[in-house]
């Protein structure tokens, strides 16, 4: 199976922040890679899909990089919605998700 | 508009069996990859299975054999069959609808089915 390991597992963030999470694929993964963000009682929501692509309605302020084994998500200018819990999943070979990042309020 | 309701989740007893179902409507069904991903309380994200478009099925290492995915293109329907249940399977069971005809990012989930393993 392909691991992946998101890091930090929890971040602590103002309003207004720009932040990062990172993901690694214990083998190389070209760009099949996927973000989401999954809020407390909720079912998760896409927001990037194919490492950069953003998803139909997901706001420009959120936005994805990597290949291979190194990705990385990136949310510029943080507003008070995006206090969540925040998933990468391999799609390379079936499917796997990385423990989650919690990104909560300093 | 894309809808995914689960059903069939409850109280179960360890080593009993169970079946979740996944109805779906507001898309061409037989066409695109379906999976269930479950979360333990508390807990991450876990993949459990897919069967794609044209019926193949995939499972995650710790589900295969105990694990069946079955699709009902005239029903709209996946399903989720289990068997040998234990405390590690106590979960909210997810239907997810993929981009295409194989197992990729899901665009679409349900709001999942509770399944509790306990005596």
């Amino acid at each position: 199976d392909i691991q992946m390991t998101q890091s930090p597992s929890t971040l602590s963030a103002s309003v207004g922040d720009r932040v990062t999470i990172t993901c690694r694929a214990s083998q190389s993964i070209s760009r099949w890679l996927a973000w989401y963000q999954q809020k407390p009682g909720k079912a998760p929501e896409l927001l990037i899909y194919d490492a950069s692509n953003l998803e139909s309605g997901v706001p420009s302020r959120f936005s994805g990089t990597g290949s291979g084994t190194e990705f990385a998500l990136s949310i510029s200018g943080l507003q008070p919605d995006d206090f969540a819990t925040y998933y990468c999943q391999q799609y390379e070979t079936f499917s796997t998700f990385g423990q989650g990042t919690k990104v909560e309020m300093k | 508009e894309v809808q995914l309701l689960e059903s069939g989740g409850g109280l179960v007893q360890p080593g009993g069996p169970l079946r979740l179902s996944c109805a779906a409507s507001g898309f061409t069904f037989s066409s695109y990859a379906m999976s269930w991903v479950r979360q333990a309380p508390g807990k991450g994200l876990e993949w459990v299975s897919g069967i794609v478009g044209g019926g193949r099925t995939y499972y995650a290492d710790s589900m295969k054999g105990r694990f069946t995915i079955s699709r009902d293109n005239s029903k709209n329907t996946v399903y989720l069959q289990m068997k040998s249940l234990g405390a590690e399977d106590t979960a909210l069971y997810f239907c997810a609808k993929g981009r295409g005809s194989n197992i990729r990012d899901f665009e679409y989930w349900g709001q999942g089915t509770l399944v509790t393993v306990s005596s």
